[in-house]
């Protein structure tokens, strides 16, 4: 069973920093992973999503890799803007299912 | 382009009520999904959805809870008998035929559903 875990829960940054979120699953058999940034009261936005055959993927000021052997998504953000504030979610499918499991997300905060 | 609409964006029902929530996809996409998000949860998985079939239901609650997505038309999130329980954010996300699997997930606003 596919279970994600996303660490910190909450991170506070001044703006201008560079700063990676770590994402970990259980199950290293994924078909993808997929980063999503979420607003309070808001629905979610897709970043980045990595095939497993890929290590990472680039858009803008943020690269997310991949490596399955240890279970381990890095969501990097260069140079953080006060934008950037929000809740950011990792995901990955159940097995073989279309079901995808979702971590709790790490809280983003970037201070001006 | 519109992506994934939901509607209502906010719902407010009292104990026993039924609540219908709606998801129309992005254009073009055949697959639907539901999920929830419990204050303070993540979000957990309800159904998979293709036009007039449910694929997979394994998060759907037993009793009081169904969905449907018709040829024509939105997919529709029906709770019956609502519970303060059942309060929540219901996100519909839908993908291109190839399914999850080979493609990403778009996600839509949400409804919020508020019981009494």
């Amino acid at each position: 069973k596919q279970e994600v875990t996303q660490i910190p829960a909450a991170l506070s940054v001044p703006e201008g920093e560079n700063l990676v979120l770590n994402c970990s699953f259980t199950d290293s058999a994924i078909y993808n992973l997929q980063w999503f940034r979420q607003d309070p009261g808001k629905g979610l936005t897709s970043l980045l999503l990595i095939q497993s055959s890929q290590r990472e993927q680039t858009s803008g000021r943020l690269n997310a890799s991949l490596d399955k052997s240890s279970g381990r998504s890095t969501l990097y953000i260069a140079a953080s803007q006060p934008g950037d504030s929000a809740t950011y979610l990792c995901a990955s499918p159940q097995g073989g299912s279309e079901k995808l499991v979702f971590g709790k997300g790490t809280k983003l905060t970037v201070n001006p | 382009n519109a992506g994934v609409m939901q509607n209502p964006r906010h719902l407010v029902r009292r104990r026993g009520q039924e609540a219908r929530l709606r998801c129309s996809p992005v254009k073009g996409h055949s697959h639907v999904y539901w999920y929830r998000q419990l204050p303070e949860e993540g979000l957990k998985f309800m159904v998979y959805l293709q036009k007039e079939n449910i694929i997979d239901e394994s998060g759907m609650p037993k009793e009081r809870f169904s969905a449907e997505f018709p040829k024509e038309g939105p997919s529709i999130l029906r709770i019956q008998q609502v519970v303060r329980g059942d309060s929540a954010a219901y996100f519909c996300a839908s993908s291109s035929p190839g399914g999850r699997n080979t493609g990403e997930l778009f996600f839509g606003e949400g409804s919020r559903l508020t019981v009494l």
